[in-house]
């Protein structure tokens, strides 16, 4: 069974530094890109960029380019997402998400979501 | 790369059909049929409901199904139930460096 289990809920002052986890199993995880997307709350899901975890090769969309790191331990089959200096504005709900190792990739799996609230 | 587009809000009542559509570009949608789409319950994480297009995964309800004409791909959901009351998202395989792009999602309710 595939699963993305992502670490627990973060309350976090502004300026802080933060780095959230999604841990894949039940799969080879050097096999397929991971996404990490924003959902603000009460809004949709924006794509923030992904990771290969074989190489670290990663990508990221414009909005969320030097605004975050995306990075991976391909030998604990870990995804990470960081920030070095939170704002208010990245309060939200984050989840990591796998892609098909089809030549054409799209997302099949969700992790369950981590919580982040940033205030003072 | 843009969002594709989806209508904010549809809705109907128990029993009926309702579709949602997702409206993309070449380099996206238009270019290939690799569409999927997504249910999201309040407070959840989101979840496939169909992937390629017009493929439902193992355990999906025949109620829901897919289609895509040019550059937009379409969700059906016959026989509404009040459980399908949720937001629904499209996403689509793109020639963009990212993979993926999403649309902005749609919030079914059941009336």
């Amino acid at each position: 069974e595939v699963r993305l289990v992502q670490s627990g809920a973060e309350l976090k002052k502004p300026g802080e530094s933060l780095k959230i986890s999604c841990k894949g199993s039940g799969y080879s995880f050097t096999s397929h890109w991971i996404g990490w997307v924003r959902q603000m709350p009460g809004k949709g899901l924006e794509w923030m960029g992904i990771i290969h975890p074989e190489d670290s090769e990663t990508r990221y969309s414009p909005s969320f380019q030097g605004q975050v790191t995306i990075s991976a331990a391909k030998s604990i089959s870990t995804a990470y997402l960081q920030w070095s200096s939170l704002k208010a504005p990245d309060t939200a709900m984050y989840y990591c998400a796998r892609l098909t190792d089809a030549p054409f990739p799209n997302v099949d799996y969700w992790g369950q979501g981590t919580l982040v609230t940033v205030s003072s | 790369q843009s969002a594709l587009t989806q209508p904010a809000s549809v809705s109907g009542s128990p029993g009926q059909s309702i579709t949602i559509s997702c409206t993309g570009s070449s380099g996206d949608v238009g270019d290939y049929d690799y569409v999927s789409w997504y249910q999201q319950h309040p407070g959840k994480a989101p979840t496939l409901m169909i992937y390629d297009v017009s493929n439902r995964p193992s355990g999906v309800s025949n109620r829901f199904s897919g289609s895509k004409s040019g550059n937009t791909a379409s969700l059906t959901i016959s026989g509404l139930q009040a459980e399908d009351e949720a937001d629904y998202y499209c996403s689509s395989y793109t020639s963009d460096s990212t993979l993926v792009v999403f649309g902005g999602g749609t919030k079914l309710t059941v009336l």
